[in-house]
């Protein structure tokens, strides 16, 4: 699975549209891009994936650039219960390959 | 629905003992997971099933560590003898038929050996 880079930390305003970033040079054609978040003391939650289309459900938005190279997690009005570290996946979907490889993710402060 | 379930929530123990954690998928998922997480190691993958067959123990760490899923709504993660490094959350995962499919989380079982 392609190596993903993100941010360490962020903040952003309460009410604000949070943008979170995500890069994945090395993705290949068939590598799907997955965002979760785990909240303190909770376990991950899914937020949203694509594959080259831009994806929007009740949660959030996902922008992926036309290249693929990187893609970027909007939360559109970002709530103090937004408070989480993101994490950005990179990987192939098919079975076998059920693994989720989190990195370090990004700290993201919603300040009041 | 209730979402992945597990127990204890919480689990305090001395060195040597045997811990066992325990997880109940949601209803009609057909892939389990097993992760533990550590400040140090962040989050990894121990060992998935599906349909009750492990498919992926590369993660289990030592052969202290064994999982079973005897059915499809239970599934249990073993360490014997038990040691302080393997203090961490252990969280379990359930999705509906693999294949990459989404990951539904439970809240996590707390192990702390002392």
């Amino acid at each position: 699975d392609a190596k993903t880079t993100q941010p360490t930390s962020m903040d952003c305003a309460e009410g604000r549209a949070a943008n979170l970033p995500c890069n994945h040079s090395t993705i290949s054609g068939n590598e799907y891009v997955y965002w979760y978040r785990q909240i303190h003391s909770q376990g991950p939650q899914y937020i949203i994936h694509g594959l080259k289309n831009n994806e929007t459900n009740e949660m959030a938005s996902l922008i992926i650039t036309e290249d693929r190279k990187s893609s970027t997690l909007i939360l559109p009005h970002a709530t103090l219960r937004d408070t989480a570290v993101y994490y950005c996946i990179v990987r192939v979907r098919n079975f076998g390959n059920e693994k989720l490889t989190f990195g370090t993710g990004t700290r993201l402060t919603i300040i009041p | 629905d209730a979402g992945v379930i597990q127990s204890p929530r919480h689990e305090v123990t001395e060195m040597g003992q045997e811990v066992t954690l325990r997880c109940k998928p949601i209803s009609g998922h057909n892939s389990l997971f097993w992760y533990r997480q550590t400040m140090m190691r962040g989050l990894e993958l121990l060992i998935y099933f599906n349909n009750n067959v492990p498919i992926d123990d590369s993660g289990m760490p030592e052969d202290r560590f064994s999982a079973k899923m005897p059915n499809a709504s239970f599934s249990t993660l073993k360490i014997q003898p038990s040691e302080p490094r393997d203090s961490a959350v252990y969280f379990c995962a359930s999705s509906p038929s693999g294949g990459g499919d989404t990951q539904y989380f439970g809240p996590g079982t707390r192990l702390t050996v002392l």
